[in-house]
């Protein structure tokens, strides 16, 4: 079984903060992904990774940083928390290839309340 | 921009009925489709995948996938109250996954 972890279920910092988020799968997939997910919004991708130390925006980049020095981990670091960053966040893996290794498995997210 | 639509519902069904859940897309470069489900509070988890024009059966959930129309469709046969919950369509895009917004189901007893 696919296995993605999430570091913290709830959060609460305040605005000016710098916050790290961090997930870990333990099944060697190639891709990770950090999203936001708001009521009405849906899911919103904020940056992908497809390979250790390379990233990609999402579409929504603004006020977020990431890191993966290692094939497992994938960190989202908040420079200076907002409150408007306050939301659900969602971690994802996939192995990496076409076709059904495109399935994503999700972490348990992290609800971020910042005050 | 490469969307993925979905009615937000609430389709609310009987105990008992099929429930028929539709997504279209806008990306004709997507090769795979994918169904979740998430429960209020909790992640998404994958039901199936579907890449192939046609049926694709599991259990009581059933993928369809029409690609000239862009069109995919979840259904569930013989809904029960623990179906009720949020489900995603997805389509792939290169290395991500665009995401519908979801429908809302709600299968009353």
């Amino acid at each position: 079984d696919v296995k993605v972890t999430q570091s913290s279920r709830y959060l609460v910092k305040r605005t000016g903060e710098k916050v790290f988020l961090e997930c870990v799968q333990d099944m060697d997939h190639e891709n990770m992904f950090w999203y936001r997910q708001d009521p009405g919004l849906g899911l919103r991708l904020i940056y992908f990774s497809y390979d250790v130390k390379m990233k990609e925006k999402g579409d929504i980049p603004e006020g977020y940083s990431v890191s993966r020095e290692k094939k497992e981990r994938f960190s989202l670091i908040l420079e200076s928390a907002s409150t408007n960053q306050t939301s659900m966040y969602l971690c994802a893996s996939s192995f990496g290839q076409s076709g059904s290794s495109d399935t994503q498995y999700f972490g348990p997210g992290t609800r971020l309340t910042v005050l | 921009q490469k969307e993925v639509e979905q009615n937000s519902g609430p389709l609310s069904v009987p105990e008992g009925a099929i429930a028929s859940l539709n997504c279209t897309y806008s990306d004709r470069g997507s090769q795979s489709f994918f169904w979740y489900r998430q429960y209020s509070g909790k992640s998404p988890e994958l039901i199936m995948f579907i890449y192939s024009n046609g049926d694709k059966e599991d259990g009581r959930f059933t993928a369809q996938l029409n690609k000239a129309s862009q069109y995919v469709s979840l259904l569930i046969r013989d809904s029960q109250p623990s179906d009720s919950a949020t489900y995603l369509c997805a389509a792939s895009s290169r290395y991500a996954l665009n995401f519908g917004k979801g429908t809302s189901l709600l299968v009353t007893p």
